[in-house]
């Protein structure tokens, strides 16, 4: 079955070390997205990349930093510079052109 | 950083309810909007990508209807079961991102 895989479900971090979340998809997307939740509010993009080796800043990139080496994997590190890292992160891809997103099922990262 | 809101915030509503949702978003430099729909413990799911000025667009018992001109969409969902408990959010594309409202959670009792 095609999708996306994030993992792990649940992270914990110490303060200041660095983590890396996992998302890779099977779709043949060219497009994926990093987002991230904190409660009461909605999603905030954190990175994109639409096409291999290339991506873009997102509304709150501050502390993230990504790599897009392969079609099939978008993996996101959360740096100690990040400030509030404590959220939920849900990875996307998409089709280049106007079709809907498909989510994974998201990353829980504590900071403890 | 563009401005997309969903009105309710929160709703309940009985089995059989009729109910509608609000997105709001920029009418300049339109593009597209996408509904999601996000059950708890799931991935967030599409439910419609609207486009164009007028467009209606159904899915079972749910349907959306969109006015770009004036930059709104609204949900419809007709008969409200249990099981459309979730929440339900809009976002709006834009140069090659999409920013979304933080939802409308929807609460059908049976």
């Amino acid at each position: 079955d095609g999708g996306i895989t994030q993992s792990p479900k649940y992270l914990f971090r110490k303060e200041g070390q660095n983590v890396t979340l996992s998302c890779e998809q099977n779709l043949n997307h060219d497009a994926m997205y990093w987002y991230r939740q904190d409660p009461g509010q909605g999603l905030r993009l954190i990175y994109y990349s639409q096409i291999v080796n290339d991506f873009q800043k997102g509304d709150i990139a501050e502390g993230y930093s990504v790599s897009r080496e392969k079609k099939e994997s978008f993996p996101l590190t959360v740096t100690s510079a990040q400030k509030n890292p404590t959220a939920f992160y849900l990875c996307a891809s998409s089709m280049m052109g106007n079709y809907g997103y498909t989510f994974g099922s998201g990353t829980r990262l504590t900071v403890v | 950083i563009l401005n997309v809101e969903q009105s309710p915030q929160s709703l309940h509503v009985q089995e059989g309810d009729s109910t509608n949702f609000t997105c709001s978003f920029p009418s300049s430099n339109f593009y597209a909007l996408h509904w999601y729909r996000w059950e708890t413990a799931k991935s967030p799911e599409a439910l419609f990508v609207m486009t164009l000025n007028g467009d209606e667009k159904k899915k079972g018992r749910i349907s959306a209807t969109l006015n770009t001109k004036e930059g709104y969409s609204y949900l419809y969902i007709k008969g409200s079961q249990p099981e459309d408990s979730a929440t339900y959010l809009c976002a709006f594309i834009n140069w090659g991102q999409l920013t979304f409202g933080s939802g409308t959670q929807l609460t059908v009792l049976p």
